[in-house]
């Protein structure tokens, strides 16, 4: 049981666009930063946002996420075969004085 | 471009020690506050530890508090995990990663470069 709740999956065809939520609490999502990774199977996980809202160099603008209260979002519009990965929500968590990942959310693309 | 190397996983028996190192390159290493994170088999992320630029501070996943260490030597940019009293439960690939920046609240910073893992089993 992950602290941080992601839906198991989503998926959309080409072109859609997916949303992926992650659900926390006061003591981690409301009140720090929430960083989102990509994982393509097989491989280490890739920062895709960072600070709630900010993508690092490299990554397409398609990738978008934001933060309200205690639960924190991940959009992909435009998708595209390549963007069928596994995607994790992490965020400090004060009540443990540790980082906290969720679930993972499979994204497929139709 | 920032680059981390994991080595020193294996195979090893429950209540065996083993140590992971993690060699950075092409960043200013000793600015970086670094984590260690794991993924078992067909599993989700799983955060291991977090330790401080100078290497004095540490934070733990109540998971391995006490029979895992972390720390690191500047002069040879370089970390480490030292696990023991190793259990089955702890079979995972290990990745070491950069932290997204310092400053006063370091430890709330997250993963930004990631190393391509190195893997443990703990099997008898």
């Amino acid at each position: 049981q992950s602290v941080l709740t992601q839906p198991p999956s989503a998926s959309g065809t080409p072109g859609q666009r997916v949303s992926i939520s992650c659900s926390g609490s006061s003591s981690n999502i409301a009140n720090n930063y929430v960083y989102w990774y990509q994982q393509l199977p097989g491989t280490a996980p890739k920062l895709l946002v960072y600070r709630n809202s900010q993508r690092p160099s490299g990554v397409p603008d398609r990738f978008s996420g934001s933060k309200s209260g205690t639960s924190a979002s991940l959009a992909i519009s435009g998708l595209r075969s390549e963007d069928e990965a596994d995607y994790f929500c992490a965020a400090w968590d004060d009540s443990v004085s540790g980082w906290v990942f969720g679930g993972g959310t499979k994204v497929t693309v139709l | 471009q920032e680059q981390l190397v994991e080595s020193g996983g294996g195979v090893v028996q429950p209540g065996r020690s083993l140590r992971l190192s993690c060699a950075a390159s092409r960043f200013t290493f000793s600015s970086s506050a670094m984590h260690w994170v794991r993924q078992a088999p067909g599993k989700g992320l799983e955060w291991v530890a977090v330790i401080s630029n100078d290497g004095r501070n540490k934070y733990y996943a109540d998971s391995v508090k006490g029979r895992f260490t972390i720390s690191r030597d500047n002069s040879k940019n370089t970390m480490y995990l030292e696990m023991n009293s190793l259990r089955t439960e702890d079979t995972a690939v290990f990745y070491c990663a950069k932290s997204d920046s310092g400053g006063l609240r370091w430890y709330y910073y997250g993963m930004d470069v990631w190393g391509q893992g190195t893997t443990v089993t703990v099997s008898s």
